[in-house]
């Protein structure tokens, strides 16, 4: 079955440093992976998506890898602040199907 | 643009009541869908609407959940009767859709917290 593995334990870093957060998917072609943001109390927010063609996405200060080889995706937020702290989800995503599946979620906690 | 309206923000029942949660999707908004989210996981697809039809209800528990979408507008998602285990956020999401785009991003109401005792 489809399964997808983001770090269960909570990512501290301090400000200013560049966090690393990593999305391994098993049973999966996804034609595209998006990435989320969840505050507490609040629902998911699209951040960025890359497609299976491409290798790297930015935006701002967000970086996104996509390696269909090793089946993993990695996010990088650079110049890390302490609004930057919430959990981030990532959603393997395609094959004609628009409703996500979603990874359990990495806590980032952004130390001032 | 005003986002994804979900009501209500908690609801706390005893199990085998029932519960209904409302949700009324960003404008022009095509596709609808209802989501879990257990804590400590992420969220989980109950069903999905293109307009007023389902496309996706396969992993909701159709012994107990049900939902519907009038007009292709509001939607309201329930449960009856709830147990302990259907304690959990219930997330309501819309996107676009157009045909032949493949990708619309989805957004997503507050959610409504379920507490089940």
């Amino acid at each position: 079955s489809q399964k997808i593995e983001q770090n269960s334990e909570a990512l501290n870093i301090q400000e200013g440093k560049t966090a690393t957060l990593t999305c391994n998917y098993t049973n999966y072609s996804p034609a595209y992976l998006q990435w989320y943001r969840q505050d507490p109390g609040r629902g998911p927010v699209f951040l960025l998506l890359i497609r299976e063609n491409e290798k790297e996405k930015r935006k701002e200060r967000l970086k996104v890898t996509f390696d269909t080889t090793l089946k993993q995706s990695l996010f990088h937020i650079t110049a890390s602040q302490p609004a930057d702290s919430a959990t981030y989800l990532c959603a393997p995503s395609g094959g004609g199907r628009r409703a996500l599946t979603f990874g359990s979620g990495t806590r980032l906690q952004v130390q001032p | 643009e005003a986002g994804v309206a979900q009501s209500p923000r908690y609801k706390i029942i005893e199990k085998r009541q029932s519960v209904a949660f409302w949700c009324n999707p960003i404008s022009g908004h095509a596709t609808l869908y209802w989501y879990q989210q257990i804590l400590g996981q992420g969220p989980k697809l109950l069903i999905q609407f293109q307009n007023n039809g389902v496309v996706d209800d396969s992993q909701l528990p159709k012994d107990r959940f049900s939902a519907e979408r009038l007009k292709g507008v509001d939607s309201t998602l329930k449960i009856q009767p709830a147990k302990l285990e259907d304690s959990a956020v219930y997330l309501c999401a819309s996107s676009l859709d157009r045909q032949g785009i493949t990708f619309y991003e989805q957004y997503f109401g507050p959610g409504t917290r379920l507490t089940v005792t």
